[in-house]
């Protein structure tokens, strides 16, 4: 079955540390790959989205994601992060077969960031 | 203006009822889906949908049941057989793979918080 899974959980940084999120995913068929992000009391949004060309993909606020499809891989960067960016972060994929499209999150990663 | 809705907000339900969560959108997407949100779990999908009068499990569609009549409506009903209802549910819907391998980026409702009392 179709999976997706992230490495971290919950990760505390302190402002202007570097972040990486990782992120991977089962399947060796087709895939468009997201971030999306949450903040408190929010609904979920869009940092940034992978379908082809350079798998370096620049999103939102600083954010970006290198594709390495033969590690299955999405990671999230961002080289210094700000106390804004405390949220929680999900990596989706979408499973693309025939006519359909079946999109899958990752169980999310808390980030807490200290001024 | 163009999105997602999700109505109610808030839902109580007693044990051994059948709740409907209603979902709109006026985006003229094909795809739509549906999210059940644990602490801890992320969202996992219960039910999606890529065209009208066809919709496919997800991976915990269990004690759940859904349509889809109208390309601008996928209703989610939570029945009794669902054994740990309480959640937060999220809906969303996308372009989808019709209109082209880059267009799936989902957008998402508001959410209904349904508590089973």
């Amino acid at each position: 079955a179709q999976s997706v899974s992230q490495h971290n959980h919950h990760v505390i940084l302190s402002e202007a540390a570097s972040l990486e999120l990782g992120c991977n995913y089962s399947y060796g068929g087709t895939v468009n790959l997201f971030w999306y992000v949450q903040y408190p009391g929010q609904h979920l949004q869009l940092l940034l989205k992978y379908f082809s060309g350079d798998p370096l993909v620049k999103g939102i606020k600083g954010f970006e994601a290198e594709f390495i499809k033969s590690k299955f891989s999405f990671n999230l960067r961002k080289p210094s992060v700000q106390w804004s960016d405390t949220a929680e972060y999900f990596c989706a994929v979408n499973f693309l077969s025939g006519n359909t499209g079946k999109l899958i999150f990752g169980q999310g990663t808390t980030l807490q960031v200290k001024p | 203006d163009g999105g997602i809705t999700q109505s109610p907000k808030y839902l109580f339900r007693k044990e051994g009822q059948n709740v409907t969560l209603s979902c709109e959108q006026n985006l003229n997407h094909d795809a739509m889906y549906w999210y059940r949100q644990d602490p801890g779990q992320g969202l996992r999908l219960i039910y999606y949908s890529q065209i009208v009068n066809d919709f496919q499990k997800g991976d915990i569609a269990e004690g759940y049941s859904v349509s889809r009549e109208k390309k601008e409506s996928f209703p989610l009903t939570v029945t009794s057989a669902q054994k740990n209802p309480t959640a937060f549910y999220l809906c969303a819907s996308s372009m989808g793979q019709s209109w082209g391998v880059g267009n799936t980026e989902a957008f998402f409702g508001q959410g209904t918080r349904l508590t089973v009392v």
